[in-house]
């Protein structure tokens, strides 16, 4: 089956800006998570959607946003970019159950000029 | 806060040496423990995981021994290959971390001929 889908897979945008990253999971995987990895900070955890509702949300300021559509899809958004937001932006699906593995996509590379 | 420490890297060693990759946690509750593997370019993918103290586990060649007395899972391989090159993530999800994964800082193995 298709694994899990983001797009695009690189972007350059301006200082101030915004953006939007979006991710398709595996079919019937409810559940998406966001995560932020850079060299200094690592893999940071911004937020998980199940069934269109955000259930956690990671330490990252309310520049950071998301959502989820009926379809699973999913979207994040960056607005008034910094040069800070540089980063690979990964997105994980998974059935939502506790231990269950959670499958990566590629990621969306993001560089802030 | 639940945390996760791994070595640091890079590592490297020549193909079929024995490796062994430390892994300390921090957490509270009874968490579940991951090793995942990045290969250049890719996203990440979920080599092993343990769900409770003792559990090992192991693919590929590849195992892990969940240690509640030592809050370790260290990763171990007899025998690698120019394959294996690629940053190794130790993580952890907690009962109470709504299903968001807490990552190591991730550790790099380069495997020479």
């Amino acid at each position: 089956k298709a694994g899990v889908t983001q797009t695009p897979r690189y972007l350059i945008k301006t200082r101030g800006q915004q953006v939007t990253l979006s991710c398709s999971p595996i079919s019937g995987h409810r559940s998406v998570s966001w995560y932020q990895q850079t060299p200094g900070q690592g893999l940071q955890f911004l937020f998980e959607y199940f069934s269109e509702t955000q259930r956690n949300k990671g330490n990252f300021p309310g520049r950071f946003s998301g959502r989820q559509f009926s379809n699973s899809r999913s979207e994040m958004n960056v607005s008034t970019l910094e040069l800070g937001d540089s980063a690979l932006y990964l997105c994980a699906s998974s059935y939502a159950l506790l231990w269950q593995e959670a499958f990566f996509g590629q990621g969306t590379r993001l560089t802030v000029v | 806060g639940d945390s996760v420490t791994q070595m640091e890297g890079p590592v490297t060693l020549s193909e079929e040496a024995f490796l062994t990759i430390n892994c300390t946690y921090t957490a509270t509750g009874y968490p579940s423990l991951f090793w995942y593997v990045q290969y250049p370019g890719e996203g990440l993918q979920l080599l092993l995981k343990a769900t409770k103290a003792d559990d090992k586990g192991s693919n590929k060649g590849f195992e892990a021994t969940y240690r509640k007395e030592t809050t370790s899972f260290h990763l171990e391989k007899g025998s690698v290959q120019v394959s294996d090159s690629a940053v190794y993530f130790c993580a952890l999800e907690s009962p109470g971390s709504g299903y968001a994964l807490n990552f190591g800082k991730g550790t790099s193995l380069l495997v020479t001929p």
